[in-house]
């Protein structure tokens, strides 16, 4: 069964300095990997995206994440936070039918 | 860019009571999905539905709770006497159905059971 680790439940920046957001995952095969984002009192919003295309994948808002199969590892880094980046970060692996969610990780940027 | 919309985005019940909740999917998708967060929690799938059937659900999703699509455009689910432990976040998805298609979310609403 897929399902993802999220190691950091808090993680606070200075702005402008990078960000670095932890997940591993574990599929029995390929995985289609996620990661979408929660700002307060909004819905979830999808950042990026991978689906085997290429490794490194660029998302919105300046995030890309690596794909490293040898580590089973997708984490998400953007090398200049921003005020408007504090939020709820979600990896999520595909199923089946559904999508799983890791636990979440809350970004907070200081000024 | 399209939107998943649901309705209400906040409700309140009295513990017993049943709740509709309500979803607007993307007119063109055929997966439809409701998940939930519990305050402080992670986001938990609930079930998941196609042709107008369940194609699978969770342990979560028991006898308690149903879903429906009426009228091919909205998507319900349905929390018949309602618990404490029902209160959370009810988030309500669509998606074409492809296994690395992205969903798309609506902006949840806020079940309060008092």
């Amino acid at each position: 069964a897929q399902s993802v680790t999220q190691l950091d439940s808090h993680v606070s920046v200075s702005e402008g300095t990078p960000v670095l957001l932890r997940c591993n995952y574990s599929s029995s095969y390929s995985p289609s990997l996620f990661w979408y984002v929660q700002h307060p009192n909004k819905g979830l919003q999808l950042l990026l995206k991978y689906t085997s295309a290429a490794t490194l994948v660029k998302g919105i808002n300046g995030f890309e994440a690596e794909f490293k199969k040898s580590e089973t590892s997708f984490h998400l880094t953007k090398p200049s936070a921003h005020m408007s980046d504090a939020a709820e970060y979600f990896c999520v692996v595909r199923g089946n039918n559904d999508m799983r969610f890791g636990a979440g990780t809350r970004l907070t940027v200081k000024p | 860019e399209p939107e998943v919309t649901q309705t209400p985005s906040h409700q309140v019940t009295q513990m017993g009571q049943e709740v509709i909740l309500r979803c607007v999917p993307i007119s063109n998708h055929l997966y439809f999905y409701w998940y939930r967060q519990i305050l402080g929690q992670k986001v938990e799938f609930l079930v998941s539905f196609y042709n107008n059937e369940i194609s699978e659900k969770s342990e979560i999703f028991d006898d308690q709770f149903s879903v429906e699509r009426p009228d091919g455009s909205n998507f319900t689910l349905k929390i018949r006497s309602t618990k404490l432990e029902d209160s959370a976040m009810y988030f309500c998805a669509s998606g074409q159905g492809a296994l690395n298609e992205k969903l798309f979310f609506g902006s949840g609403t806020q079940l309060s059971v008092l």
